[in-house]
């Protein structure tokens, strides 16, 4: 029930396409979403996160829009550059006790070809 | 502002051997949390640490503890290593404990021989 399902496991987008990322959760007490880029050899970066309450949520190429009641959520990035490529992460998480703990999904490995 | 930064950047073990992996959280963060990343995997929560105390804990056996001291850096320390092990140890920092944004170090890759 803490898993988080990431879909799809590589993508590969031309520039200037749409970049689209699913997930999909179980545990309904998960009440914050983000979404981090990793580089090789980097630490995860956050990128934009969202709540339930919360249909969309858009920063700048970055958008996510979220389905409370399907469970699931999902990344778009628009006008997709080379530089976006990398690797995606969603993750939830849910406060147990005080500590706030991330589930993270499996990864998408993006890459857009010039 | 400082980011998260870990030490040492890469180590490399034999089984059997112990380990310490080091973090310096965010400049005003109080809360660090330490993730292991497997190769081609997403990070996974051992446990996270607040005021000097463990106060979450992932499915992470005992032989991973941790200290955290009043400046807020962190250890995460591995005994009996196994070569399941090998993987980016990732430390995050967080503001406050229940803070919801979590700010990564660079990690620390462990090759366990």
């Amino acid at each position: 029930q803490q898993q988080v399902k990431q879909s799809p496991q590589s993508l590969i987008v031309q520039k200037g396409g749409i970049s689209i990322i699913n997930c999909a959760y179980e545990n309904t007490a998960f009440d914050y979403f983000p979404w981090y880029q990793q580089f090789p050899g980097k630490g995860p970066a956050l990128l934009i996160a969202i709540r339930p309450d919360v249909s969309e949520k858009k920063e700048g190429r970055f958008t996510i829009s979220f389905n409370k009641s399907a469970k699931q959520f999902s990344l778009h990035i628009m006008d997709s550059q080379p530089g976006d490529s990398a690797t995606y992460f969603c993750a939830a998480s849910s406060a147990s006790g005080s500590a706030r703990q991330l589930t993270f999904g499996s990864g998408t490995q993006l890459t857009v070809l010039p | 502002e400082t980011g998260v930064t870990q030490s040492p950047t890469h180590l490399i073990k034999t089984r059997g051997q112990q380990v310490t992996l080091r973090c310096s959280s965010q400049s005003g963060h109080n809360t660090v949390s330490w993730y292991q990343q497997a190769l081609g995997q997403g990070p996974q929560f051992i446990f996270q640490y607040y005021r000097e105390e463990e106060n979450g804990r992932g499915n992470f056996p005992p032989r991973f503890s941790g200290l955290q001291f009043p400046n807020y850096s962190s250890e995460l320390n591995v005994n009996a290593l196994e070569l399941d092990d090998s993987a980016l140890y990732l430390c995050a920092s967080s503001l406050i404990s229940g803070g919801n944004e979590q700010f990564f170090g660079p990690g620390t890759r462990l090759t366990v021989l």
